[in-house]
């Protein structure tokens, strides 16, 4: 699975869009772009994944550059409820038992 | 909405016991997995279980970790003789077979004194 860069820390202030960055330089063409989020030492939660296309739902948009070599998630209204850490994972679609691969993430502040 | 549960919230046991964690999958989900956290580290993947029958495990699951779904309902990991360094969040997580996403439950927190 190909490795991800994102920033340790972000900070937004509460309404405003909170845009995470994600480098995966070494991605493959069969690799999806995936995006979690744990709040607080609770279990991680999807949010949205996506494999060239942008992608949106009720949650968050997810931006994929044309190369596919980084995405951007977009918290379009950021309320205090969507401080997290957010995890960026790129993997393949076997659309069976594969593992996800944490990585450090990016903590996300959402400050009133 | 169906959710991943896990029992107990938390757990503590001295160094050497045995310790059961529970899960109950989302009623539809074929494919499962347990993940552990330790404080303030990242999330890392212990083993997946699908059809009665370990997929794939991570370097950390030894012989002194196990996995069953006794019921067919429960999903459960056992840590045979517990260590200091077993001290965990324990987060399982399940997966319907056609898509993509885990749902994870809320995790056990163990702790061994």
């Amino acid at each position: 699975d190909a490795k991800t860069t994102q920033p340790p820390s972000m900070d937004c202030a509460e309404g405003r869009a909170a845009n995470l960055p994600c480098n995966h330089s070494t991605i493959s063409g069969n690799e999806y772009v995936y995006w979690y989020r744990q709040i607080h030492s609770q279990g991680p939660q999807y949010i949205i994944h996506g494999l060239k296309n942008n992608e949106t739902n009720e949650m968050a948009s997810l931006i994929i550059t044309e190369d596919r070599k980084s995405s951007t998630l977009i918290l379009p209204h950021a309320t205090l409820r969507d401080t997290a850490v957010y995890y960026c994972i790129v993997r393949v679609l076997l659309g069976g038992y594969n593992k996800l691969i944490f990585g450090a993430g990016t903590r996300l502040a959402v400050h009133p | 909405e169906p959710e991943v549960t896990q029992t107990p919230s938390h757990q503590v046991t001295q160094m050497g016991q045995e310790v059961i964690l529970r899960c109950v999958p989302i009623s539809n989900h074929l494919y499962f997995y347990w993940y552990r956290q330790i404080l303030g580290q990242k999330v890392e993947f212990l083993v997946s279980f699908y059809n009665n029958e370990i997929s794939e495990k991570s370097e950390i699951f030894d012989d002194q970790f196990s996995v069953e779904r006794p019921d067919g309902s429960n999903f459960t990991l056992k840590i045979r003789s517990t260590k200091l360094e077993d001290s965990a969040m324990y987060f399982c997580a399940t997966k319907e077979g056609l898509a993509n996403e885990q749902y994870f439950g809320p995790g056990t927190r163990l702790t061994v004194t």
